[in-house]
């Protein structure tokens, strides 16, 4: 069974960093490309990030480009969100999301739970 | 970026009643490679957002066949033929023609009479 696991929110204050991380499992985690989405509370869906199957290729969101890292360690199954000067508007549920093969990376189709980032002093 | 916009933003169904749910893009959602990236996501209550609908029409593994999709180049629909009360949530259109730049419509909550 499919299982993505998303760690590492927590609470920081403005212009710290913290690290996400998103544990999968129950499918071949290499041959697929990941991307984070996150959501401020009580708000809509913001795309965040995304990563290529082999790590070769990463698309970040302007509004997160130059602070936040995404990478990925194919041997332990996981993917990470390196969230570096953050900021209040940062504060939201962030999400892993695998990408739906035959997708080309543009959707999809399971989420992780979500962990919660705070950014306030 | 390419705007996505739903309406309505909410409804209120009875159950066994349908519902519809529109989205328009700013631009149109047909690849060069002949594919229409636009998807449906319900995000039920306390959960995590599901995949209902890829490619404009195709359901997802599980979705029940009441959940229906239609539409082309900026113009989409996601029609619900009878509505039951599992299916209150916040439903998303979203496209991904140009990645990198993924988008997603405001969301349209919907619940029950």
């Amino acid at each position: 069974q499919l299982h993505l696991v998303d760690s590492g929110g927590g609470v920081v204050q403005p212009g710290g960093s913290l690290r996400l991380s998103c544990a999968a499992s129950g499918f071949t985690f290499s041959n697929y490309g990941m991307h984070w989405v996150r959501q401020a509370p009580g708000k809509g869906l913001e795309w965040v990030a995304y990563i290529r199957n082999d790590g070769t290729t990463k698309y970040y969101a302007d509004s997160v480009k130059d602070r936040f890292t995404i990478s990925r360690d194919n041997s332990k199954n996981t993917v990470y969100l390196q969230m570096n000067s953050l900021k209040a508007d940062d504060t939201a549920v962030y999400y892993c999301a695998k990408v739906q093969v035959g997708s080309g990376g543009r959707y999809f189709d399971y989420w992780g739970q979500g962990t919660l980032v705070t950014v306030s002093s | 970026d390419i705007v996505m916009t739903q309406t309505p933003l909410s409804l209120s169904v009875t159950p066994g009643q349908p519902a519809s749910i529109s989205c328009k893009s700013s631009q149109s959602l047909l690849h060069s490679d002949g594919k229409t990236y636009l998807c449906w996501y319900v995000q039920k209550p306390g959960q995590s957002p599901q995949l209902l609908i890829y490619e404009v029409s195709s359901r997802f593994s599980g979705v029940p066949d009441r959940f229906s999709g239609s539409g082309s180049g900026t113009d989409f629909t996601l029609k619900i033929s009878r509505v039951e009360a599992e299916d209150v949530g916040v439903y998303y259109c979203m496209q991904g023609v140009n990645l990198p730049l993924i988008t997603f419509g405001q969301g349209t909550r919907l619940d029950i009479k």
